[in-house]
């Protein structure tokens, strides 16, 4: 079982739209969550941190559940620049080195 | 700042043959990284390097060697390339005081026939 799980998509959605990826992972002693966002061909680029009440940064909302170990991502208000993968990531080491455990991510196309 | 630097781009070799992938940062972070990306397989973790003067392995080391040459820069070797090694290479680094955020270079798209 890989230790970062989603669903791979496409998520293909109209402008406008509400969309949610879901993420779970296996190790319950993880530590800090994020969602990376990848435009095709790119880097990926750090989009959210997860915390633990859940948290909100514009059109976009996070939410962590540890005792189910599923993360979500609410994508509202979709906008055509929305499109990319969006990469699940989970740090599982902690300590004094920053060790993420990435998801293969899940690709939403925001349709015109 | 340029933030994280990757040399080359793009890159063709024959199997048996050896390059160095070059990385570096800008932003005077501790900790540095090398991943691959394949699809279907996410980012995997090659090497990594807490600090200036350690490297450790992560999910994928074989066939691969490190040095971090200095705070700044950290390569990546292959001796003898083998065309599993295809893939998308990204060197990535962070603070490690703050734990939270990698910041990723342009990648490197390697083929080996």
């Amino acid at each position: 079982r890989k230790e970062v799980e989603q669903d791979p998509g496409p998520f293909n959605v109209p402008e406008g739209a509400t969309v949610a990826f879901n993420c779970t992972y296996s190790n319950s002693a993880s530590q800090s969550f994020f969602w990376y966002r990848q435009d095709c061909r790119k880097e990926p680029k750090l989009l959210m941190s997860v915390y633990s009440s859940g948290n909100e940064d514009g059109r976009f909302t996070a939410q962590l559940n540890r005792a189910s170990q599923y993360i979500s991502l609410l994508i509202r208000d979709s906008k055509l620049s929305d499109s990319a993968t969006y990469l699940c990531v989970v740090n599982t080491h902690g300590g004094a080195t920053n060790k993420l455990i990435f998801g293969t991510g899940t690709l939403l196309a925001v349709q015109p | 700042n340029a933030g994280v630097t990757q040399t080359p781009k793009f890159q063709v070799l024959k199997t048996g043959q050896s390059m160095t992938l070059q990385c570096a940062q800008d932003m005077n972070h501790n900790s540095m990284y090398w991943y691959r990306q394949d699809p279907g397989m996410g980012l995997r973790l090659i090497y990594y390097s807490a600090s200036e003067g350690t490297t450790d392995k992560g999910e994928v080391p074989n066939g691969y060697n490190v040095s971090r040459l200095n705070k700044r820069e950290f390569s990546l070797r292959l001796e003898s390339a083998a065309p599993s090694q295809t893939s998308v290479y990204f060197c990535a680094s962070s603070d490690a005081v703050s734990y939270n955020e990698q910041f990723f270079g342009p990648g490197t798209r390697l083929t080996v026939l």
